[in-house]
């Protein structure tokens, strides 16, 4: 099994719909996150999490919601999707390597199509 | 503002030549720079990671260098195969947890 699972792994919706993104991980991580990732522009940081009292917004955390419902599990919700919220999204964990950066673990990434 | 970026978005070599991607950066605050990998249909997978007070690491078939003066950052992969066809990404890691990521570039190896 994956270290970190998303589900669904593929989605499309009309505007206006909510949608929830799953992500489950096995790592024994604190730290999650949400990624989002365009073409041409990289992954960007929605939303990320310490533990499970604690919630951070990221650069464009606008539209979009999340829970943390256990150290295992972080979900990404739209509340009332729209298009530009069509793209890529991934959940990620992350822990130091011995010389100490902060790297990250990914799931295989939610495809999301608003319609 | 802070940036990661690329010089080239797209990278086609031959195999068994050597690769390099390079990256440069806005932070000279960064305490890491990392690099990942991303194959179609997957998420980012790391690959290596180099500390800011250090100008070279070397892994598997890898090495990374580092030019504080002139901000730039390159992946150098050996005798390049086709399993190393992805998009590859820099990122610096600022502050502990925050990571910015470079637009990636392509590196296509051909037979």
């Amino acid at each position: 099994d994956a270290d970190v699972t998303q589900t669904p792994r593929n989605r499309i919706t009309k505007t206006g719909k909510r949608i929830m993104l799953e992500c489950s991980q096995t790592k024994g991580h604190d730290r999650m996150y949400w990624y989002r990732q365009d073409p041409g522009l990289g992954l960007r940081l929605i939303y990320y999490s310490f533990d499970v009292k604690d919630i951070n917004k990221g650069e464009i955390s606008d539209g979009y919601s999340v829970s943390r419902q256990a150290q295992a599990k972080f979900s990404l919700s739209l509340e009332s999707a729209i298009p530009n919220q069509t793209a890529l999204y991934f959940c990620a964990t992350s822990d130091r390597t011995g010389s100490g950066a902060n790297v990250l673990t990914f799931g295989a990434g939610s495809r999301l199509t608003v319609l | 503002g802070e940036s990661v970026g690329l010089h080239l978005p797209t990278l086609s070599v031959q195999e068994g030549d050597n690769s390099i991607i390079n990256c440069a950066y806005s932070n000279s605050a960064s305490d890491y720079f990392i690099w990942y990998k991303q194959e179609s249909g997957k998420g980012p997978q790391f690959i290596i990671d180099i500390r800011s007070n250090m100008d070279k690491r070397q892994g598997q078939r890898v090495t990374v260098l580092l030019n504080k003066t002139v901000k730039h950052l390159s992946l150098q992969i050996a005798a390049t195969q086709p399993g190393d066809s992805a998009v590859y990404f820099c990122a610096e890691n600022t502050g502990g947890f925050k990571t910015i990521f470079g637009a990636g570039t392509r590196l296509f190896v051909k037979a």
